[in-house]
């Protein structure tokens, strides 16, 4: 079946570093590549949705040079949080859709502690 | 308001109890329908697709309604290994999937 992985699962990092987080589909190609996160007891929120070679289209409410996401191939994406705050800490977990396919892969999510 | 809205629980049921989950979404354009399962610290998982003539899936059951905008989720003879949150997630075809909140469900013996 299709496989997203991401990495890392877990990273804790100062306030004012940035983090990437990466997600690669490893037996299909990914179009979209859609971006969440999830805070403690909350639901999964869509921060963006980006289809490969084009720019990320974001949520209303997500700072787009703050998270930074590049797709530039169809089996990586990536989301790079730019001077993470603690208010930043989270659940962040990516969802590749592939084309021709109806189906939704998520990776494993990354728990980002910023301290 | 919401664009998809669960009872959060906690429904903390005992093994072999028969729990029924409720969700209601506001998109009346949304066209697909789908109960996944969130373990803690987890991605969620896909359960069952949920369709207009109600289906199941061994001790799961699942119904729509679309004129009134709701899903529920029905599960009998309740395991242990049940235990998790139950997100009901909606979409439009090749759109990002929306996520309720979720509804937690505790088994004990």
């Amino acid at each position: 079946g299709a496989v997203v992985s991401q990495h890392p699962s877990r990273v804790i990092c100062k306030s004012g570093t940035s983090v990437k987080i990466e997600c690669r589909s490893l037996d299909f190609q990914a179009t979209t590549m859609f971006w969440y996160r999830q805070f403690p007891k909350q639901s999964l929120m869509l921060m963006a949705t980006s289809n490969e070679g084009s720019k990320a289209t974001y949520e209303q409410g997500v700072e787009k040079d703050k998270f930074l996401i590049n797709h530039a191939s169809l089996t990586l994406s990536t989301l790079t949080v730019t001077s993470a705050h603690p208010e930043d800490s989270s659940f962040y977990i990516c969802s590749a859709r592939g084309q021709g396919k109806n189906g939704y892969t998520f990776g494993s999510g990354t728990r980002l502690t910023v301290v | 308001r919401k664009e998809v809205e669960q009872d959060p629980g906690p429904f903390n049921v005992p093994e072999g109890a028969t729990v029924a989950f409720n969700c209601t979404y506001s998109n009346s354009a949304s066209q697909s329908f789908f109960w996944y399962r969130q373990d803690c610290r987890k991605e969620p998982k896909l359960l069952m697709s949920v369709y207009s003539s109600g289906n199941e899936d061994g001790r799961f059951t699942a119904q729509l309604n679309r004129a009134s905008q709701y899903i529920s989720l029905l599960i009998r003879d309740s395991k242990l290994s049940d235990s998790a949150t139950y997100l009901c997630v909606v979409n439009q075809a090749g759109t990002a999937l929306i996520f309720g909140k979720g509804t937690t469900l505790s088994v004990s013996s």
